[in-house]
């Protein structure tokens, strides 16, 4: 079975431009998480899909949003870059939200730069 | 308001050492999950374990063995007889039951396994 896939896996983009990152769930899932990865933050959860819905969003400004499409397929935009965007973007699928089905896998991460 | 506690920063061991990495954890739910996620130097999170609040029984898979006491709130993490390839950031997480909980995840803790 294939694992959760994220493209690209690298991106240079500059200041005030937007960015659309992707991720595809491992067959079968239908939850998508994204979490943001910094040397000064560490893990921070951006926000969750499933059903093609938000369910759960971190503490990220407007700028930062997302979307699930009917195949599970996940996608998050970034807009108007500032240098503190500069992250490894990680994506995660479960099977599902609900507590006894959850266990994460993720992605490869996108490494996002920003100049 | 969850919260993971990741003490142990970096720790260099020598390989064939045993090695203990602590996690402490703060929440208010009875029902929660813990996790233990490996973050090798290529990036991607490898999903290693997880435990649910109810079930304090340890576990032990091949070198790695989980020692979970709900009493002093930790669930901690021991590699037998460590590797090189064991060299990695680990990261303890935590969430709760009721509906779409985020994950809250630790720090990390990077370990260095010196052959």
């Amino acid at each position: 079975k294939a694992g959760v896939t994220q493209t690209p896996r690298y991106l240079i983009k500059t200041r005030g431009q937007q960015v659309t990152l992707s991720c595809s769930p491992i067959s079968g899932h239908r939850s998508v998480s994204w979490y943001q990865q910094t040397p000064g933050q560490g893990l921070q959860f951006l926000f969750e899909y499933f059903s093609e819905t938000q369910r759960n969003k971190g503490n990220f400004p407007g700028r930062f949003s997302g979307r699930q499409f009917s195949n599970s397929r996940s996608e998050m935009n970034v807009s108007t870059l500032e240098l503190g965007d500069s992250a490894l973007y990680l994506c995660a699928s479960s099977l599902a939200p609900y507590l006894k089905l959850y266990e994460q896998y993720f992605g490869p991460g996108t490494r996002l730069t920003v100049t | 308001a969850q919260k993971v506690t990741q003490a142990q920063t970096e720790i260099s061991v020598v390989e064939k050492e045993d090695v203990t990495l602590d996690c402490v954890y703060e929440t208010r739910d009875t029902t929660y999950y813990l996790f233990w996620y490996k973050q090798p130097p290529s990036g991607e999170l490898v999903f290693l374990i997880r435990r649910n609040s109810f079930d304090e029984q340890n576990e032990i898979s091949g070198r790695y063995s989980w020692n979970f006491q709900k009493s002093t709130s930790s669930f901690n993490f021991t590699i037998t007889a460590s590797q090189v390839v064991d060299s990695a950031v680990y990261f303890c997480a935590l969430r709760d039951s009721g509906g779409y909980q985020k994950v809250t995840f630790g720090t990390g803790t990077k370990l260095q396994v010196i052959p």
